[in-house]
């Protein structure tokens, strides 16, 4: 296992349409997290998942955003009726437990609505 | 919300000591100071983290004041691949969630 795979590493779509996007945690890895980070800043949480449960939810994560982790395996996220606004890096996290030096990171989905 | 400060951005010569600052002057007993960097177009990695004892591992140490008020990252030998944003977070060791403010952008100039 060579750490979290994200997918796609980059989308663009047009305003008003739906996007998803897939990660793959570390096997071993019972959390997996959702962060968007927009240019010049950090990452900010999205929602998070211990196992297949989605225990917490950010404001950010307004009616339009859904995540899903259904086998508390690979986790999905999807955005309906994108708009500009949307456009930022999608990244996933996962880790063992809640240390916080357990985080790994894959290196995000990119996107951007035109 | 954030609740530390750090230096918009800082250069430090290639082969010296990068000391990277971090105010977190609200901390809570039970918070601990953790360190994140972004190389571009990467997710986050975890550096190190501490609770109030200065830590040291293989990629950098941790100085926490006495008062916990403050702290400082030391890469002791910064090689062009340490230019990355680097993030101080507080939090507890059993948080959900981390703040990652907008870090301090290093630049190792060779």
């Amino acid at each position: 296992d060579t750490g979290v795979s994200q997918d796609p590493r980059h989308k663009i779509t047009k305003r008003g349409q739906n996007v998803t996007f897939r990660c793959d945690p570390i096997s071993e890895h019972n959390r997996l997290y959702w962060y968007r980070q927009t240019l010049g800043q950090g990452p900010e949480f999205l929602t998070y998942f211990q196992n297949e449960a989605q225990l917490e939810k950010s404001r950010l994560l307004s009616d339009r955003f859904s995540a899903e982790r259904p086998k508390g395996s690979f986790s999905t996220l999807e955005i309906q009726r994108t708009e500009q606004g949307d456009s930022a890096m999608y990244l996933c996290a996962s880790s063992l437990g809640r240390d916080g030096y357990g985080y790994t990171f894959g290196s995000g989905t990119r996107l951007t609505v035109v | 919300d954030a609740k530390t400060t750090q230096p918009t951005s800082m250069d430090c010569a290639e082969g010296r000591a990068a000391n990277l600052p971090c105010n977190h002057s609200t901390i809570s007993g039970n918070e601990y100071v953790y360190w994140y960097r972004q190389i571009h177009s990467q997710g986050p990695q975890y550096i190190i983290h501490g609770l109030k004892n200065n830590e040291t591992n293989e990629m950098a140490s941790l100085i926490i004041t006495e008062d916990r008020k403050s702290s400082t990252l030391i890469l002791p030998h910064a090689t062009l691949r340490d230019t990355a944003v680097y993030y101080c977070i507080v939090r507890e060791n059993t948080g959900n969630q981390f703040y990652f403010g907008t870090g301090t952008s290093l630049t190792v100039i060779p």
